[in-house]
């Protein structure tokens, strides 16, 4: 099962919205509503923020919101805020009964 | 509070067997699906096993499929990760995650420890 694909980083300023893309297949992300993304800062465990595609867990912001069309999901950031500079991965169940996680995003505020 | 803490990881030789040991606290262990994930230094997350939370269904992505064995004791809370024939490629942080459901298919990792090294060299 390959990785799904996201860009290796992404930028924005305080205040602005950064969106993130997670590209698969029709045997994972095109063909389930079981995408979730999680935010991870350097040496700590990973968080997640979004679950079935664009449910947010209690306790995280509001101002990240997921979305998917067709092999697509994308996690977009609103009002980027200092401590939203982190790495964000895509997860996805797949059709061979697994997980999969994205290679992952680096975001910088700049 | 859910913790989940892990244990087990140290510095193992090519072809050498490891059993990785994760405790949970503050949930109703039972009720829900449990992972291991693993990070290699300075990369990705790998997904690489999953048990349902009754312990009857595992699941296991293809590196690992044949050399790790997932299980899980409901009446201690806690989940296991048993790897044999281990590789420099197996070198990673493994996290023992919480799935949000029962059911290893519909389920995100809501809860994470922090991670236990496991290095495999001569």
């Amino acid at each position: 099962q390959s990785a799904l694909t996201q860009p290796a980083s992404v930028s924005g300023s305080p205040g602005q919205s950064i969106t993130i893309s997670c590209t698969g297949t029709s045997g994972d992300v095109g063909g389930y509503n079981f995408v979730s993304w999680y935010q991870q800062h350097p040496d700590r465990a990973p968080q997640l923020i979004i679950h079935d595609v664009n449910n947010r867990p209690s306790g995280v912001s509001h101002r990240f919101s997921g979305s998917k069309s067709g092999n697509t999901a994308s996690l977009t950031i609103s009002g980027l805020q200092a401590e939203d500079e982190a790495y964000y991965y895509c997860s996805s169940y797949t059709d061979s009964s697994t997980h999969v996680f994205g290679t992952g995003t680096g975001v910088t505020v700049l | 509070e859910v913790q989940l803490v892990e244990s087990g990881g140290d510095l193992i030789q090519p072809g050498g067997s490891l059993r990785l040991s994760c405790a949970a606290s503050g949930f109703t262990f039972v009720t829900y699906a449990m992972s291991w994930v693993r990070q290699a230094p300075g990369k990705g997350l790998e997904w690489v096993s999953g048990i349902s939370g009754s312990g009857t269904r595992t699941f296991y992505a293809g590196s690992v499929k044949g050399r790790f064995t997932v299980s899980r004791d409901n009446s201690k809370n806690a989940v296991y990760l048993q790897m044999t024939g281990l590789r420099g490629e197996d070198t990673a942080v493994y996290f023992c995650a919480k799935g949000s459901r029962g059911t290893v298919a519909v389920a995100a990792w809501d809860s994470w420890g922090q991670g236990t090294l496991v290095a495999v060299s001569s």
